[in-house]
């Protein structure tokens, strides 16, 4: 059974500062690794996707990486604003199910002005 | 392009009633997925549907079920609503590929937020 685990599960962080956020799954067969925001009350929204056969991708200010064989990945955010403030999440795309997606469970963040 | 929706977006009901939920794709979307969200568990899968069939369930009791319709419209049921049942329920769509794995990116709705009574 895919385990996903995001740490740290809170974070707060001067405007301004580049951040990282850490993603860790235990089942290494995955079919794609997936980014999300999600605003209080709110559903969620796509930031990037990493297909299994990628390393990274990159969006403006984000770039996420992704190391399948240490079960590993990491959003990268450059010159945090607060607007980014928002819990963001990872969801690991299952190699043995369609669109079975284990989701980790989230780091808040808060960019403080 | 209209975005994914749910309807109804807040819901109150008490236990032992039964419950549908509804969800319209993006248009040309063949894939549309359901997930309960809870503090204490997080986002959990609960089915997904491709062409009207429903090609993957998570680990949910008999009480959740779904379907889709041939316009990509997808409806979930619960039935015998019990306290721990109140939650967020997120649809998401994604383009899929004909009899396959879909590689695309989901994209999610507003959800639709149950308080049971």
């Amino acid at each position: 059974k895919q385990e996903v685990t995001q740490i740290p599960a809170a974070l707060s962080v001067p405007e301004g500062e580049n951040l990282v956020l850490n993603c860790s799954f235990t089942d290494s067969a995955i079919y794609n690794l997936q980014w999300f925001r999600q605003d209080p009350g709110k559903g969620l929204t796509s930031l990037l996707l990493i297909q299994s056969s990628q390393r990274e991708q990159t969006s403006g200010r984000l770039n996420a990486s992704l190391d399948k064989s240490s079960g590993r990945s990491t959003l990268y955010i450059a010159a945090s604003q607060p607007g980014d403030s928002a819990t963001y999440l990872c969801a690991v795309g299952d190699s043995g199910g369609y669109q079975k997606v284990t989701f980790g469970t989230g780091t808040k963040l808060q960019v403080i002005p | 392009k209209a975005g994914v929706t749910q309807t109804p977006r807040y819901l109150i009901k008490t236990r032992g009633q039964q419950v549908t939920l509804s969800c319209s794709p993006i248009s040309g979307h063949r894939s549309v997925s359901w997930y309960q969200q809870t503090p204490g568990q997080g986002l959990q899968f609960l089915f997904e549907y491709f062409s009207e069939t429903q090609r993957n369930k998570g680990n949910f009791p008999g009480r959740f079920s779904g379907r889709q319709f041939s316009n990509s419209r997808s409806e979930m049921n619960v039935s015998t609503l019990e306290l721990g049942d109140s939650a967020l329920y997120l649809c998401a769509s994604s383009s899929g590929l004909a009899g396959g794995r879909s590689t695309d990116t989901q994209y999610f709705g507003p959800g639709t937020r149950l308080t049971v009574l």
